[in-house]
């Protein structure tokens, strides 16, 4: 069974610092997906990593995929209070006839004035 | 276009009743999945059909029910709800070709 975890999974930070979210898994996959969703919202798509080295960038949000470690990461720079918002990672399998996404527990994020 | 669309936006249901969560995209994307969110976690996929006429389990089946008659519509059936199935429930389409899933607005259930 594929298992997301993502770490941390409630972080406060002061404006204009830097974090790191770390998304692990733990079957062989090069789709790599992250959303971002704001309380009682839907999910809004922020990055889609295809290959092993991937890295995205926009805005202040830049996310890389390592496959050989199962690790991405979504990097945070000089953050601010619009960033407050749950970041999920979500893995892309396929199974039977379609890509399925198996999605971390998020990373509730707050981002203090 | 107005996307994904879900209706209805909330409902309240009792213990061993039905109901039919509708789902609509206008993108003429073949993929539709659904998924429900418990409260602090991820999504966790329901069902997902590749094309009208075809439909297939995801990780959380049980007690769910779908049909995909066209490419635009992809109802989701709640026989006999549980208090478990109290969730929020996603809808999602993609295209072919692309790798980004577009989400719905959800449908907040709740059964008593």
């Amino acid at each position: 069974e594929l298992k997301v975890e993502q770490n941390p999974l409630f972080l406060s930070m002061q404006e204009g610092k830097n974090y790191t979210i770390y998304c692990n898994y733990s079957t062989t996959s090069d789709r790599l997906y992250w959303y971002r969703q704001d309380p009682g919202k839907s999910l809004e798509s922020l990055f889609v990593l295809l290959s092993n080295g991937a890295v995205k960038q926009e805005g202040r949000l830049m996310a890389s995929l390592d496959t050989k470690a199962r690790l991405s990461t979504l990097h945070i720079t000089a953050a601010v209070h619009d960033l407050s918002a749950t970041y999920f990672c979500a893995v892309g399998t396929s199974t039977g006839s379609a890509r399925q996404l198996t999605f971390g527990s998020g990373t509730q994020l707050t981002v203090l004035p | 276009n107005a996307g994904v669309t879900q209706t209805p936006k909330f409902r309240i249901l009792k213990i061993g009743q039905s109901m039919t969560l509708q789902c609509t995209q206008d993108m003429n994307h073949n993929y539709m999945y659904w998924y429900r969110q418990d409260p602090g976690m991820g999504l966790k996929l329901i069902y997902y059909s590749v094309g009208a006429g075809i439909t297939d389990k995801g990780e959380v089946p049980n007690g769910y029910n779908v049909s995909r008659s066209t490419t635009e519509d992809f109802p989701l059936r709640l026989e006999l709800a549980a208090p478990s199935q109290t969730s929020v429930y996603f809808c999602a389409s993609r295209r072919t070709t692309q790798e980004t899933q577009y989400f719905g607005p959800g449908t907040r259930l709740l059964v008593l």
